[in-house]
């Protein structure tokens, strides 16, 4: 079984809200991805968590804050999002960081930000 | 030179055609490849990884030249369902992350 889900399938948030996207996978993966996805691009990274610790964070706006509770668990809590960050987010996972290791995606959360 | 360069097509092909894309990364370090197909809307579902000595899966078949850093997926057969945007993924060395193509899209016409 190769799966990790997310919640909210789609989320319609206002600029001055704050919401959190949830990942999960079940897998035994020790590290979870957080992406952002525009219209016709690839996926952009944003975070990695490597054995429940922030391994890499690419320069991401503080309104975007990662969480990892536990080992299955991924969060993206929203803050004071403007409506350019509107993008399918994807959460992904792999069996251990590093080459070799292939990385499993969940269907996304589509948000918008109006 | 870009890092992964694909060709973004569109490639429109007729049912049962054979199908390539090839695809050129410029870290010759890089260690390991991927191919995902996404289709429109969806997530990247992971298709392939790509070995030195080349890999089939059914109607797909993968090869690596790591000498001329390209890798190539090759579809026979294609169905209507292959329709989709396949994307070259490259994972340079260490806990680099992955980069990844901008993708190429097919679109399979019965």
């Amino acid at each position: 079984d190769t799966e990790v889900t997310q919640t909210p399938k789609h989320l319609v948030m206002g600029m001055t809200n704050k919401k959190s996207l949830k990942c999960e996978q079940h897998m035994g993966h020790r590290a979870m991805y957080w992406y952002k996805q525009k219209a016709k691009k690839p996926p952009e990274l944003m975070f990695v968590y490597s054995y429940e610790k922030l391994s890499i964070n690419e320069s991401v706006p503080s309104r975007f804050s990662p969480e990892c509770p536990n080992s299955s668990l991924l969060n993206l809590h929203l803050h004071a999002l403007q409506p350019e960050d509107s993008a399918l987010y994807l959460c992904a996972s792999s069996q251990e960081q590093g080459p070799g290791f292939e990385q499993y995606f969940g269907p996304g959360t589509r948000l918008t930000v109006t | 030179r870009k890092e992964v360069e694909q060709d973004p097509g569109p490639f429109n092909v007729p049912e049962g055609a054979t199908v390539a894309f090839n695809c050129t990364y410029s870290n010759s370090a890089s260690q390991s490849f991927f191919w995902y197909r996404q289709d429109c809307r969806k997530e990247p579902k992971l298709l392939m990884s790509v070995y030195s000595s080349g890999n089939e899966d059914g109607r797909f078949t993968a090869q690596l030249n790591r000498a001329s850093q390209y890798i190539s997926l090759l579809i026979r057969d294609s169905k209507l369902s292959d329709s989709a945007t396949y994307l070259c993924v490259v994972n340079p060395s260490g806990n680099t992350p992955l980069v990844f193509g901008k993708g190429t899209r097919l679109s399979v016409i019965a």
